[in-house]
């Protein structure tokens, strides 16, 4: 069965550093997004990219944040500078289409100390 | 602003005790209503889709059903092995395909 697969499973950083968390979305899917749940509360919304840009960010998604599929195939997240805030799950997810069922990644543990 | 509030936050059921989550919305045009279960330290599983009022999805003790402002996920004679926490999600017309998530009814299941 086809699956979402994300790398790493746990990330522990300094505050300050530059982290990129990886995602490998399922190879027909066309619409890509990073959801983050900060422990014991809501996942939310952070960023969706369909067609190599940009289509809807939250107010989370700063300037400090960027997505790119940088070779058709990974989906990634980078932030720039992370802060102790950042700490949370952070899950990538695929659908086909716009209104139909996103499928999720195991999820990247990020702590930042 | 598009909201889903879901209820109880937790529940404790024996093995064998039916009962029902409940997951209501507020949003602005509604494009589908999406039922996740959760286990700890995991991704969110997908579960059910449902994108009209009236419709019913089953898939072996649960149940999902869709009115124009709730939602419930019916399970019969759980399991153990049904514990998990269950998230509901809605996509509405006012975006492009993101989901907004409730806060996840957290179930356990004794035998």
């Amino acid at each position: 069965e086809p699956e979402v697969t994300q790398t790493p499973s746990h990330q522990v950083t300094q505050m300050g550093q530059e982290v990129i968390l990886r995602c490998v979305p399922i190879s027909n899917h066309l619409y890509f997004y990073w959801y983050r749940q900060i422990l014991g509360q809501k996942v939310e919304f952070l960023v969706s990219f369909y067609n190599n840009e940009i289509s809807e960010k939250s107010e989370i998604f700063d300037d400090q944040f960027s997505v790119e599929r940088p070779d058709g195939s990974n989906f990634t997240l980078k932030i720039r500078s992370t802060k102790l805030e950042d700490s949370a799950m952070y899950f990538c997810a695929t659908t086909w289409g716009q209104n139909t069922e996103a499928f999720f990644g195991q999820g990247t543990r990020l702590t930042v100390v | 602003e598009d909201q889903v509030t879901q209820s109880p936050e937790a529940l404790r059921l024996q093995e064998g005790e039916s009962s029902s989550l409940n997951c209501s919305y507020t949003v602005s045009g509604l494009r589908g209503l999406f039922w996740y279960r959760q286990d700890p330290g995991k991704g969110p599983e997908f579960l059910f889709t449902l994108y009209s009022a009236g419709e019913e999805k089953e898939k072996e003790r649960l149940k999902a059903t869709l009115t124009k402002k709730e939602s419930f996920l019916h399970i019969t004679a759980p399991k153990p092995e049904d514990s998990a926490t269950y998230l509901c999600a809605v996509v509405s017309s006012s975006n492009t395909g993101k989901l907004i998530f409730g806060q996840g009814t957290t179930l356990q299941v004794k035998p």
